[in-house]
């Protein structure tokens, strides 16, 4: 069946330094790989999209990677902020009209000063 | 631009009564809309989706079911809600022409008690 997981429930790092977070998939071959931002108590909020032919996407100082041979995505964000602190999902999706795209559990991230 | 409302914020409810969800979206026309439901520090989990009205497609067996009697209204409903059905509520739309990237209104907390 279908997996995808993040292999980190939780990161913590210090403010200014790179967090990278993990996202990989099996049993699926996704046209788009989606990466959202949820915050307590609220709904996810999209933040990124890489299709599966390109390698690497970035917006502000959030990059996205996409290695479909080896099934996993990686999410940066740069000169990382206490406001980044939220908890970080991947998706995949295959872009019918009629799809469905799979969430994986997410990953708690917590920026420290 | 398009929004997507959902009501109650909040929600608590005796075993064994009904339940009725409202998600309605402005904006767009003829969109893809998704019920998914939120454990604490899990997931999302897709409950139901609908292509238009009338089309709904449950991915889950459950106690629960969903309505789309307008083309931007979505609503979950139960006739007798269980423990289990605790949990965070999340509605969502995409646009069909589109890399299915999913737009989620504001969540309602249900608790069953």
């Amino acid at each position: 069946s279908q997996k995808i997981e993040q292999n980190s429930e939780a990161l913590n790092i210090q403010e200014g330094k790179t967090a990278t977070l993990t996202c990989n998939y099996t049993n699926y071959s996704p046209a788009y790989l989606q990466w959202y931002r949820q915050d307590p108590g609220r709904g996810p909020v999209f933040l990124l999209l890489i299709r599966e032919n390109e390698k690497e996407k970035r917006k502000e100082r959030l990059k996205v990677t996409f290695d479909t041979t080896l099934k996993q995505s990686l999410f940066h964000i740069t000169a990382s902020q206490p406001a980044d602190s939220a908890t970080y999902l991947c998706a995949l999706a295959r872009g019918s009209s009629a799809s469905k795209i799979i969430f994986g559990s997410g990953t708690r991230l917590s920026i420290r000063p | 631009s398009q929004t997507i409302h959902q009501w109650p914020a909040t929600l608590v409810q005796p075993v064994g009564s009904p339940l009725s969800l409202e998600c309605t979206v402005e904006g767009t026309s003829n969109p893809n809309l998704y019920w998914y439901r939120q454990a604490a520090g899990r997931g999302l989990q897709l409950l139901f989706y609908s292509i238009g009205i009338d089309q709904i497609s449950s991915e889950v067996p459950q106690n629960l079911s969903a309505s789309r009697p307008q083309d931007r209204q979505f609503i979950l409903s139960s006739k007798k809600l269980l423990l289990s059905d605790s949990g965070f509520y999340l509605c969502a739309w995409s646009n069909k022409a589109s890399t299915d990237t999913q737009y989620f209104g504001p969540g309602t907390r249900l608790t069953v008690l």
